[in-house]
């Protein structure tokens, strides 16, 4: 089936610092990506969706100076939190949309922790 | 607009009894409906769909979901719960009509079954 992987699968940083989790569709292409938030028992909350080549769409309230968005190949996205803080503390999860079967797949998640 | 309601955050079964997990939708036109899975720390996983056709669809680890238009429900079950099925299941909604291939999902529904 197809795979979707999420780099690194845990990161510890400080505050203030920046944070890049990188998403690859391992064996397909995907022109489209999600990226989403998870709160500690709660559901996803999309904050972004990107195609490749163009600019991200942030939804509502999801700064995009903070979370810089980059969709530069088929099977690469990335998601850099810039100048981190605690309360961005979050499980962030990438969901990549197979452009032939038109079908979402899941990334497993990176839990982010600053301190 | 569409929305997806799990009304249930918790679900507590005991081994072997059949388990339900219930999820209603709302959509302007018609419904393309997923269960997915997580389990701790992990992204989510595909269960099963219904896109159109048999109102009983079958997917993963036994589960199958059964979709009623009349109620607009879509609940998920299976006849003989295992503990290994202890985990966080979401419900989510796409309008085939709306043009958007977002998906909502709704809050999740932790599943707990007892040995």
């Amino acid at each position: 089936g197809a795979v979707v992987s999420q780099h690194p699968s845990w990161v510890i940083c400080k505050s203030g610092t920046s944070v890049k989790i990188e998403c690859r569709s391992l064996d397909f292409q995907a022109t489209t990506m999600f990226w989403y938030r998870q709160f500690p028992k709660q559901s996803l909350m999309l904050m972004a969706t990107s195609n490749e080549g163009s600019k991200a769409t942030y939804e509502q309230g999801v700064e995009k100076d903070k979370f810089l968005i980059n969709h530069a190949s088929l099977t690469l996205s990335t998601l850099t939190v810039t100048s981190a803080h605690p309360e961005d503390s979050s499980f962030y999860i990438c969901s990549a949309r197979d452009s032939g079967r038109g079908e979402q797949y899941f990334g497993p998640g990176t839990r982010l922790t600053v301190t | 607009a569409q929305s997806v309601a799990q009304p249930e955050d918790q679900v507590n079964v005991a081994e072997g009894n059949p388990l339900t997990v219930k999820c209603t939708y709302s959509v302007s036109g018609n419904p393309y409906l997923f269960w997915y899975v997580q389990y701790p720390n992990r992204g989510l996983q595909f269960l099963l769909k219904y896109i159109t056709g048999d109102n009983l669809v079958k997917g993963s680890y036994g589960f199958e979901a059964e979709f009623n238009k009349s109620q607009t429900s879509f609940h998920l079950k299976k006849p003989s719960a295992l503990v290994s099925d202890s985990a966080l299941y979401f419900c989510a909604v796409r309008d085939m009509s709306g043009g958007s291939y977002i998906p909502t999902f709704g809050r999740g529904t932790s599943l707990i079954v007892h040995p």
